[in-house]
C-alpha cells in the first residue's frame, strides 16, 4: 500500500547506457515530480506533470526525458548517461497547491 | 524566485534537551512552508506544513514549526529532542497560486547525542 513507489531503488550502469526509472503513485494525486538530489544533499527539481502535461521543465539536460502514460505514472528515462548524472532520484506526488509526498528514491551510479 | 535559506548545515544537541532547526524563506504572496526529514538512504517524509491559520503549527513525532512573517521564518522545534531523531532535515516553501514548484533548503543535520 505504499503511496509513491519508484523502482529500481538501486541501479548501476555504465556511462553511454540508457536506463529509465519508472514512478507510480496510488494517493489519486493530479500532479507528479522528480526531483534530484545530488552528492551534497541538495534536492532541486527536475520536472513536474498535472494531470499528464508538462507543466514545470528546469534546466535539465535533454538526455532526460518524462513520460507520463497516465495521471498516477511518472517514468523518468536517461539517455547516454554521464558520470555526473550520479545521484538520487526522487518521485512525488501531490493534489493542486498541497503536500508533496515523495518516494524512497532511486539512487543511481554511473561508472 | 523563491528561495529557503537553513544557516546551519550541522545542530547538535543533548538527548532531552530542547532543539531548533532555523530556516528562512524568500517569495512573493502568501507563503507554503513545509518541513520535511530524511533518514539515511530513505525518502523525504512530510513532518508539518504552514498554509494559513495559527502561526505555531504541530506536526509528526512532537515537532512543531513557528511561523513569523516579519522576520519571514520557520524554525522547527522539538521540546525534547531523542537520539532517533537523528537525521537531515529540510524547510521548503512553495508560492501561493498556480505556483506548485517546492523549492527545498539546502539542508539541517541534526545529532541528538546520548
Amino acid at each position: 500500500d505504499t503511496a509513491v513507489s519508484q523502482t529500481p531503488k538501486y541501479l548501476v550502469t555504465q556511462m553511454g547506457n540508457d536506463k529509465s526509472i519508472k514512478c507510480e503513485q496510488n494517493l489519486g494525486h493530479d500532479t507528479m515530480y522528480w526531483y534530484k538530489q545530488d552528492s551534497k544533499k541538495f534536492l532541486k527539481i527536475m520536472f513536474s506533470y498535472n494531470n499528464k502535461e508538462l507543466i514545470i521543465n528546469e534546466t535539465v539536460p535533454n538526455r532526460f526525458s518524462p513520460k507520463s502514460p497516465d495521471k498516477a505514472h511518472l517514468n523518468l528515462h536517461i539517455n547516454s548517461l554521464e558520470l555526473g548524472d550520479s545521484a538520487v532520484y526522487f518521485c512525488a506526488s501531490s493534489p493542486i497547491t498541497n503536500t508533496i509526498y515523495f518516494g524512497e528514491g532511486s539512487w543511481l551510479t554511473v561508472v | 524566485a523563491q528561495s529557503v535559506a537553513q544557516p546551519e548545515d550541522q545542530v547538535n544537541v543533548a538527548e532531552g534537551n530542547p532543539l531548533t532547526v532555523k530556516c528562512t524563506y524568500s517569495v512573493s504572496g502568501n507563503p507554503y512552508l513545509f518541513w520535511y526529514v530524511q533518514y539515511p538512504n530513505r525518502g523525504l517524509q512530510f513532518l508539518l506544513k504552514y498554509i494559513t491559520g495559527d502561526n505555531l503549527v504541530k506536526g509528526s513525532y512532537g515537532f512543531e514549526a513557528e511561523f513569523n512573517k516579519s522576520q519571514t521564518s520557520f524554525h522547527l522545534k522539538k521540546p525534547s529532542a531523542l537520539v532517533s531523531d537523528s537525521a537531515l532535515y529540510f524547510c521548503a516553501v512553495r508560492g501561493g497560486g498556480s505556483a506548485r514548484q517546492l523549492t527545498f533548503g539546502s539542508g539541517t543535520q541534526l545529532t541528538v547525542l546520548p
